[in-house]
């Protein structure tokens, strides 16, 4: 198994553009977390999925952020318009059944 | 509501020896999992142990344990015989059963002394 596989793995952008992140589970897990990571404020949840249903989307940080699971393979996070204090790490993460989540190896975005 | 409290932003440690880094959580769920993970320079999220809320015997794997007190809502995690390989930060997490939402802490840094 591949793993958790997150796409592109480094992102640098202006401040104003459109940036997507993309992510493809482990096949057969039915959850799915985004995780941004910045030293200031640690590892925050910021959506997760269950059977590609949204359940909680409470630490997604404004409007700008959304995320959409069309398919049980592939998971987007959308960033638009873009800005600087949007720089951190991205974490993908799936789990199954049982409750172990696996990491993608992140996407580091810099947005200048 | 969930939370992961990690009170030890840095440790040191030397090689050979054990170390304790501590975790305590909050929860109103009776099932719930806690787990630990590594996070090297290199950045990626390395899954080290778990333990479920209704496992009576500590989790152990490897040189890692997992020290639960339930009663007092704590799940320290232990190194045996460090290696300067251990040095990375370390993140405590918890999962509650009924939500499937997975939390973590602030992290504590170790850096292992030759």
């Amino acid at each position: 198994d591949a793993g958790v596989i997150q796409s592109p793995r480094h992102e640098v952008t202006e401040m104003g553009q459109e940036v997507t992140l993309r992510c493809k589970p482990i096949s057969g897990h039915n959850s799915l977390f985004w995780y941004r990571q910045t030293m200031m404020r640690g590892l925050e949840l910021l959506i997760y999925f269950n059977n590609n249903v949204p359940i909680d989307d409470s630490g997604m940080p404004e409007d700008r952020f959304s995320a959409k699971m069309p398919n049980a393979s592939f998971s987007t996070l959308k960033i638009q318009p873009s800005e600087p204090r949007d720089s951190a790490v991205y974490f993908c993460a799936s789990s199954p059944a049982l409750p172990r989540a696996f990491f993608g190896q992140g996407t580091r975005l810099t947005v200048v | 509501a969930q939370k992961i409290t990690q009170t030890q932003p840095g440790m040191f440690v030397q090689e050979k020896e054990a170390v304790t880094l501590d975790c305590t959580y909050d929860t109103s769920d009776q099932s719930y999992g806690l787990f630990w993970y590594k996070q090297p320079s290199s950045g990626e999220m390395i899954f080290l142990i778990y333990q479920g809320s209704y496992d009576e015997q500590n989790a152990t794997e490897g040189r890692y344990s997992l020290n639960f007190q339930k009663a007092r809502k704590s799940a320290n995690l232990v190194i045996s015989a460090s290696q300067l390989g251990d040095s990375a930060m370390y993140f405590c997490a918890m999962r509650e059963d009924s939500s499937y939402k997975l939390i973590f802490g602030s992290g504590t840094r170790l850096l292992v002394r030759p």
